[in-house]
Parts: structure tokens; sequence; C-alpha cells
């Protein structure tokens, strides 16, 4: 699975878009993009994937760059409940072997929402 | 909404114990996975099954076993607790549809164990 590179940390104010960059430069044409966060104390909750096409749900949404080789996580309206540890994650769409499957998570952004 | 369910949020065991961890999901998901969480090593996978009766070893699965006797129910078993096994124990399910690799894996909150 590709590398991928975020920020350690960044600030938002509550109410304002939270804006989470991702690198993955090395990610490969049969690779999606996950987003995942983490609050303190539960277990990580999924948020969004894509492939190519930039993607919205009731959470976030996911702009990926034409050479896929970045991309930003937004939470259009931050509220203080959206303070976690982001994970940005590349994975094939089939991986075998032990890879099969798992979720490698990296040191992630912690987003800190103020009031 | 997927529900995953872990049976305790924080256990404490003694070195030498055999210790269980349940794990139930509800959106009969194939797919099952069990993980750890430690600081400064991110999430690393022991055992997953993606089928009744199945399992598969993941990273680190020395000093672990499972079972899925049930769809919905995986079980992790410490056969004699160690002080290294203190950790998060995160389990996740996901449907089969390309054995999980496409489909997002849905986490429960996490039993915190510590061996003393």
């Amino acid at each position: 699975d590709a590398k991928t590179t975020q920020p350690t940390s960044m600030d938002c104010a509550e109410g304002r878009a939270a804006n989470l960059p991702c690198n993955h430069s090395t990610i490969s044409g049969n690779e999606y993009v996950y987003w995942y966060r983490q609050i303190h104390s539960q277990g990580p909750q999924y948020i969004i994937h894509g492939l190519k096409n930039n993607e919205t749900n009731e959470m976030a949404s996911l702009i990926i760059t034409e050479d896929r080789k970045s991309s930003t996580l937004i939470l259009p309206h931050a509220t203080l409940r959206d303070t976690a540890v982001y994970y940005c994650i590349v994975r094939t769409a089939n991986a075998g072997g032990t890879s099969y499957g798992k979720l490698t998570f990296g040191q992630g952004t912690i987003l800190t929402v103020h009031p | 909404d997927v529900k995953v369910t872990q049976s305790s949020r924080y256990l404490v065991k003694r070195t030498g114990e055999k210790v269980f961890l349940e794990c139930v999901q509800d959106m009969d998901h194939e797919n099952m996975f069990w993980y750890r969480q430690d600081p400064g090593l991110g999430l690393r996978l022991i055992y997953f099954s993606y089928d009744v009766k199945m399992k598969e070893k993941g990273d680190i699965p020395e000093g672990y076993s499972v079972s899925r006797e049930k769809k919905e129910r995986f079980s992790l078993i410490l056969e004699s607790a160690s002080t290294n096994q203190t950790s998060m124990y995160l389990c996740a399910s996901s449907p089969l549809r390309d054995r999980g690799s496409k489909q997002p894996q849905h986490f429960g909150d996490g039993t915190r164990l510590s061996i003393l």
C-alpha cells in the first residue's frame, strides 16, 4: 500500500470548514483513498473513501487531485465534536496474502476545533 | 448504522490467565478483524476471518488465537496473557465484496486490556 503524509496537527474555528490535506504521491491506479478518524478513547470511525472522483457524504467531502497524488478531506462546518485524529489511508483494491483487507494507520493529523 | 460491539471497554487480567475478548456485529458482514493499537506503533492486524470457521493470521498472531463459530461473532483469545499484551484491542467488520479491500471497515469502541 502507498505511503501517506499528513500534517501532524491543525486547528480550526468552530463553524468554519476544516480542510485536511494528505499526500500520497506513490499511489497506484487501483488504490483507493480512505479517511478515518479516532476520537479519544473510541474506535476509529470510517468517514469517506474514493478512487478518482470527488466524493461527498453526510459527514464530509473528499477532493482527489487529477493526478491522484494528493487529496483533501473537508469538514464543511466543524464542531467541537470533530476534534479527533484523522487518518488518511491508501489501499489496494485487490490485496492478497496477509495484507488482505488490512488497514494500516500512520500517525494522522490531530485536528483541534476551537470555540 | 453498522454496529460493532466489543464486550468490555476496560479489562484487567493477570499474567498467565487465558483471556477472551468478544466482538459482535449486526450487519451480516462476512469479514471480521482483530487489531491492537499501541502508541507510536499504530494499528497492527492480529487475525482476520472472511467466513464462519475461517481464519487467517495477520501481522502479529503470536500469543493469540481466534474463534468464529457464528457469522456475527469473532472472539480473540490470549492463551496465556503476558504484560506485553497490554494494549487497546479493536475489532472491525466489513462486507465480503472484494474481500473487504474496497469496502470500509467499521470498528468497535475497543477494549483497553491491562495485564498485571
